[in-house]
């Protein structure tokens, strides 16, 4: 199986912060990674697909990166909504995994 | 608009059976593949298992391989998970999630999930 890493677990941010979470694959996903978003309470949401590709309706201030086994999400300038947890999850053979979850908080 | 209801969620006693019940509507059902999700309260997200757009492919989680089953009815617009020989860690909210392909790997649209626990 492949295992996914995510980090850092959480952070501390504020509003207009530069945020960059990083997601390993134990072995190279080619670029079959995707990013979800899940507020409390909240079912997740797609964020990002293929490690780059931007889901409709996304704001352009989220944008992934990388290819292989290293792979990041970044948020460009953190907005209010954007505190939430964020998954990374390989695409590349089953069983579908996700990472461990990167939860942005308020600093 | 896509939608997807899950139903059955309860509070059953470790080795019984459950089955949960994903409603579908706002596209065409039987043109994706479908997944179960699940996550247990407070921690992250578990695959559980895929069935493809016809119904002819599925495949598990090594942690339910041979006590879960999935299905669709694609007449019905519905997805089904039967759950047997449940333990308390299968204990968890569980999502159904539509892929953007027919045989896939990307949940592009969740239920609002359906919390199931294993206690006695």
């Amino acid at each position: 199986d492949i295992q996914m890493t995510q980090s850092p677990s959480s952070l501390s941010a504020s509003v207009g912060d530069r945020v960059t979470i990083t997601c390993r694959a134990s072995q190279s996903i080619t670029t079959y990674l995707n990013w979800y978003q899940q507020k409390p309470g909240e079912a997740p949401k797609v964020l990002i697909s293929d490690a780059s590709s931007l889901q409709s309706g996304v704001p352009s201030r989220f944008s992934g990166s990388g290819s292989g086994t290293d792979f990041t999400l970044t948020i460009s300038i953190l907005q209010p909504e954007d505190f939430a947890t964020y998954y990374c999850q390989q695409g590349y053979s089953t069983p579908l995994t996700f990472g461990g979850g990167t939860k942005v908080e308020t600093k | 608009e896509v939608q997807l209801v899950e139903s059955g969620g309860v509070v059953v006693q470790p080795g019984g059976s459950l089955r949960l019940s994903c409603a579908a509507s706002g596209f065409t059902f039987d043109d994706y593949a479908m997944h179960w999700v699940r996550q247990p309260p407070g921690k992250g997200l578990e695959w559980v298992c895929l069935i493809n757009w016809n119904g002819d492919n599925t495949e598990y989680a090594d942690s339910v391989k041979g006590r879960f089953t999935i299905s669709r009815d694609n007449s019905k617009n519905s997805l089904y998970l039967q759950m047997s020989s449940l333990r308390p860690e299968d204990t968890a909210f569980y999502y159904c999630a539509k892929d953007t392909y027919p045989a896939g790997d990307l949940f592009d649209s969740w239920g609002q999930g359906t919390l199931v626990t294993v206690s006695s």
